[in-house]
């Protein structure tokens, strides 16, 4: 069964840094999404990415956080100047369509920033 | 009125009970509401969906109930088996043309079923 992967599965960083997170959506999927966890947290939206652009975001994607789909399976994102409360699990996900459609989530990158 | 409420915050249940979770929403431009079942270290997955046109689907052990009205809706889980044990996170998005589908989160109920 297709997955959406993530790289790495874990990253520790020291504030300031930049980090980036690498996820490869399902082969024919449309739509990508970034979440994030903070431990014992729920689930938040980030930010949607449709036909090479930034659809929507939320409020915590600030200038510091970037998206790319550098190739045409590879959909990153780029933390420029990493905080401390930056640390969190970030998620990767994916949808054929809006919809009717579930979405696919890959396994995660928990971000360590020290 | 982005938010959505999920309760309890943990759960056990003993095998074979019933095992309740609810939400609450405020936007009323919600049309999709689905469940995710996550275990430690691994990423939510879908467990089952309902739209608003319907107030009640099932899927084997898994049922949800959706009162469009109360702007509520609820996951039973059957049977609860100790296999069973993760955590649930209600969800709402909206699918509607010039939505994105982003899926706005409950803060999730961890579910432990006693053998």
């Amino acid at each position: 069964e297709p997955e959406v992967t993530q790289t790495p599965s874990h990253q520790v960083t020291q504030m300031g840094q930049e980090v980036i997170l690498r996820c490869v959506p399902i082969s024919n999927h449309l739509y990508f999404y970034w979440y994030r966890q903070i431990l014992g947290q729920k689930v938040e939206f980030l930010v949607s990415f449709y036909n090479n652009e930034i659809s929507e975001k939320s409020e915590i994607f600030d200038d510091q956080f970037s998206v790319e789909r550098p190739d045409g399976s590879n959909f990153t994102l780029k933390i420029r100047s990493t905080k401390l409360e930056d640390s969190a699990m970030y998620f990767c996900a994916s949808s054929v369509r809006i919809r009717g459609s579930e979405q696919y989530f890959g396994p995660g990158t928990r971000l360590t920033v020290t | 009125q982005q938010q959505v409420k999920q309760s309890p915050q943990s759960l056990i249940v003993q095998k074979g009970g019933i095992s309740i979770i609810n939400c609450a929403y405020e936007n009323t431009a919600f049309d999709y509401f689905p469940w995710y079942q996550q275990f430690p270290g691994k990423g939510p997955a879908l467990l089952i969906a309902i739209r608003p046109d319907v107030s009640e689907k099932k899927e084997g052990r898994f049922t949800i109930s959706f009162n469009k009205s109360a702007k509520q809706f609820s996951l039973h889980i059957m049977d609860s088996q100790p296999g069973d044990s993760a955590t649930y996170f209600c969800a709402a998005s909206r699918e509607q043309a010039g939505s994105q589908g982003n899926l706005i989160f409950g803060k999730g109920t961890k579910l432990s079923v006693k053998p």
